[in-house]
């Protein structure tokens, strides 16, 4: 049963231009989202989060936003850059203390020069 | 900021011996420790969660008596991948929760190969 699902295994975008990634989810529980950045045999960088009481977060380049009657969530990114490149995780919890995430199954990214 | 130091980063083992990855907390006291899998292009698994002084929290499908997860202090935390086989090559992260404004601290992961 996979409550978070990322439905595009990859995007490709021209530098400068935007990424946007999108992630779903099933979980109504689920009230805090979070979007990580992962290279190959490292641990997932935190990007941004959103909790369910907003539908917007931005910093910097990147801006969450999130439709809780869609369930459904994307990141943005303005304007891309070839660092930019990596797989990208969408992740959920049930914002209780020491609460788990449940991971989607991440976007690999590639932003061309 | 929190970090959390795992070791080793990569490591290839004989079918049928045993595994140690360790998972330490470096400048903050971790009562819980998520333990997950990833397989290659797949999403990061959640295989157990482990708490300091007590037994760990297996979830459905995943073999408690062959990840043997130990966590004796709040510093550390240990997996241990028992009768490794050639399946269970994969990419294992630690992460341990609330440490810091994002909420989550991960290892830099281990990558386990069995031959």
């Amino acid at each position: 049963d996979q409550q978070v699902k990322q439905n595009s295994p990859s995007l490709s975008v021209q530098e400068g231009r935007i990424s946007i990634l999108n992630c779903d989810y099933t979980n109504s529980m689920f009230d805090y989202f979070l979007w990580y950045k992962k290279y190959p045999a490292e641990g997932p960088t935190f990007l941004i989060s959103i909790s369910s009481i907003k539908d917007k977060n931005e910093d910097g380049r990147f801006t969450v936003f999130l439709n809780k009657s869609a369930k459904h969530l994307s990141l943005h990114i303005v304007p891309s850059q070839p660092g930019d490149s990596a797989v990208y995780f969408c992740a959920a919890s049930v914002k209780t203390s020491g609460s788990r995430l449940t991971f989607g199954e991440g976007t690999q990214l590639t932003v061309n020069p | 900021g929190a970090v959390v130091s795992q070791h080793p980063s990569r490591v290839i083992c004989k079918s049928g011996t045993s595994v140690k990855i360790e998972c330490r907390s470096l400048d903050f006291q971790a009562t819980t420790m998520f333990w997950y899998r990833q397989f290659p292009k797949q999403s990061l698994m959640l295989m157990a969660t482990s708490n300091e002084g007590s037994k760990a929290t297996y979830e459905q499908g995943v073999e408690k008596d062959k990840f043997l997860i130990n966590h004796a202090s709040l510093t550390l935390s240990t997996l241990t991948v028992t009768s490794a086989h050639p399946e269970d090559s994969s990419f294992y992260i630690c992460s341990a929760p609330g440490t810091n404004v994002y909420g989550y601290t991960f290892g830099s992961g281990t990558r386990l190969t069995v031959v």
